[in-house]
């Protein structure tokens, strides 16, 4: 069980929009900032969203992040085939002085 | 161009150990903290260790604590993981990744990954 909740699955069709939620505590996405990573099949995680709401150098402004209280939101929009692939967001715990991730949300592009 | 490998990987049985490795080039290592991920088959990620710039704070997960052990090497550039007391539900691919400091998760480089695998 993940300390942080995500939705395991999402769909939505070419060109559309999609928000995908990640629940926490007040010891984790409250007081910290929130991470959130694509991860293709068989590849490694990539960084998408940090500190909430900043966009890595190359990632398009079609990713955008946002954070209330203990919850963050990944969004996607004018989705691609290409964003097929399992989305997690992250952050630290300061009460468990560990680092979390949510279970993972798996997008399918449709 | 940031590179971040690991290696020592392998096929082990229940209770032996392992020692993996992440080398480092291309940034200044000494000033990143560096984590491992790990990620069981078909599983999500799962966040095991964390070590500070210098070596002096080390965290754990309560799944891994006191059986593995972070540490780094500065003069060389590398990162290691001790994992003692291997379970079978250690089976992952084990990453390592970059973050600014202890307390952030946002790991802008990761390694490609080195299989674990604990098995009778």
């Amino acid at each position: 069980q993940s300390v942080l909740t995500q939705p395991p699955s999402m769909s939505a069709a070419p060109g559309q929009k999609v928000t995908i939620s990640c629940s926490g505590s007040s010891s984790n996405i409250a007081n910290n900032f929130v991470s959130w990573y694509q991860q293709l099949p068989g590849t490694a995680p990539k960084l998408l969203i940090y500190d909430n709401n900043k966009r890595p150098s190359g990632i398009p402004d079609r990713f955008s992040g946002s954070k209330s209280g203990t919850s963050a939101t990944l969004g996607i929009t004018g989705l691609q085939t290409g964003d097929e692939a399992d989305y997690y967001c992250g952050t630290w715990d300061t009460s468990l002085s560990a680092g979390v991730f949510g279970g993972g949300t798996k997008l399918t592009v449709l | 161009q940031v590179q971040l490998v690991e290696s020592g990987g392998n096929v082990v049985q229940p209770g032996r150990s392992l020692r993996l490795s992440c080398a480092a080039s291309g940034f200044s290592f000494n000033d990143y903290a560096f984590h491992w991920v790990r990620q069981a088959p078909g599983k999500g990620l799962e966040w095991v260790a964390v070590i500070s710039y210098d070596g002096s704070d080390k965290y754990y997960a309560d799944s891994v604590k006191g059986r593995f052990t972070i540490s780094r090497d500065n003069s060389k550039n590398t990162l290691s993981l001790q994992v003692n007391s291997l379970r079978v539900e250690d089976t992952a691919v084990y990453y390592c990744a970059r973050a600014f400091v202890v307390g952030a998760t946002n790991f802008d480089y990761w390694g490609q990954g080195t299989l674990v695998t604990v098995s009778s």
